[in-house]
């Protein structure tokens, strides 16, 4: 099972608005509706932003939001701040195994 | 609150064991599926392996598989993973994971608790 592909870094400028993409297949991101998207800040465990394609845990800022579109998932960050450089990461049920993960963005605010 | 916490981990060598144990707090472990996930030094995470509620369902990574078994005791709260034919690539911090709602299994993928994690070394 491949990694899910995502660009190796964004970034921006503190209230703009970036979109991380990230790339499978038809076996994962794209025949299915359960992708995720994870914050992980250094030293800390991932924290969960984005369930199920779109939907935010309870807690999680409005200014990030999910969307697919064949096989390719986004995760936008709308009003960028400082708090949001991070790592992120996305993730899908796959039907080879159960799980896969993405290669992993690093966003930085300029 | 919910907690989990790893132990276990340590310096072993290549094509040695190791048993990880994951003690859960906080909720009703019996009712939830459980996962172990992997992080190398530096990298991304892994998803390792699941399993369910009642341990009649199993999955695998392809990097694990025939290496390591999960299970789990549900009269103890805790999970196990126990990895043998260890290789330098498996080093990395271990940690457990679950969904905290209960949910079909594909939505199971989206880990809302989590655990600090265990460190595992291969090396010799």
């Amino acid at each position: 099972q491949s990694a899910l592909t995502q660009p190796a870094s964004v970034s921006g400028s503190p209230g703009q608005s970036i979109t991380i993409s990230c790339t499978g297949t038809s076996s994962d991101v794209g025949g299915y509706n359960y992708v995720s998207w994870y914050q992980q800040h250094p030293g800390k465990a991932p924290k969960l932003m984005i369930y199920e394609v779109s939907n935010r845990p309870s807690g999680v800022s409005n200014r990030f939001s999910g969307s697919k579109s064949g096989n390719t998932a986004s995760l936008t960050i709308s009003g960028l701040q400082a708090e949001d450089e991070a790592d992120y990461y996305c993730s899908s049920y796959t039907s080879t195994s159960f799980s896969v993960f993405g290669t992993g963005t690093k966003v930085t605010v300029l | 609150e919910v907690q989990l916490v790893e132990s276990g981990g340590g310096l072993v060598q290549p094509g040695g064991s190791l048993r990880l144990s994951c003690a859960a707090s906080g909720f009703i472990f019996s009712r939830y599926s459980m996962n172990w996930v992997r992080q190398a030094p530096g990298k991304g995470p892994e998803w390792v392996s699941y399993i369910s509620s009642s341990s009649d369902s199993i999955y695998y990574a392809d990097s694990v598989k025939g290496r390591f078994t999960i299970s789990r005791d549900n009269a103890k709260n805790s999970l196990y993973l126990q990895m043998n034919s260890l290789r330098d690539e498996d080093t990395a911090v271990y940690s457990c994971a679950f969904r905290g709602d209960i949910v079909v299994v594909p939505a199971a993928t989206a880990f809302d608790y989590w655990g600090q994690g265990t460190l595992v070394t291969v090396s010799s």
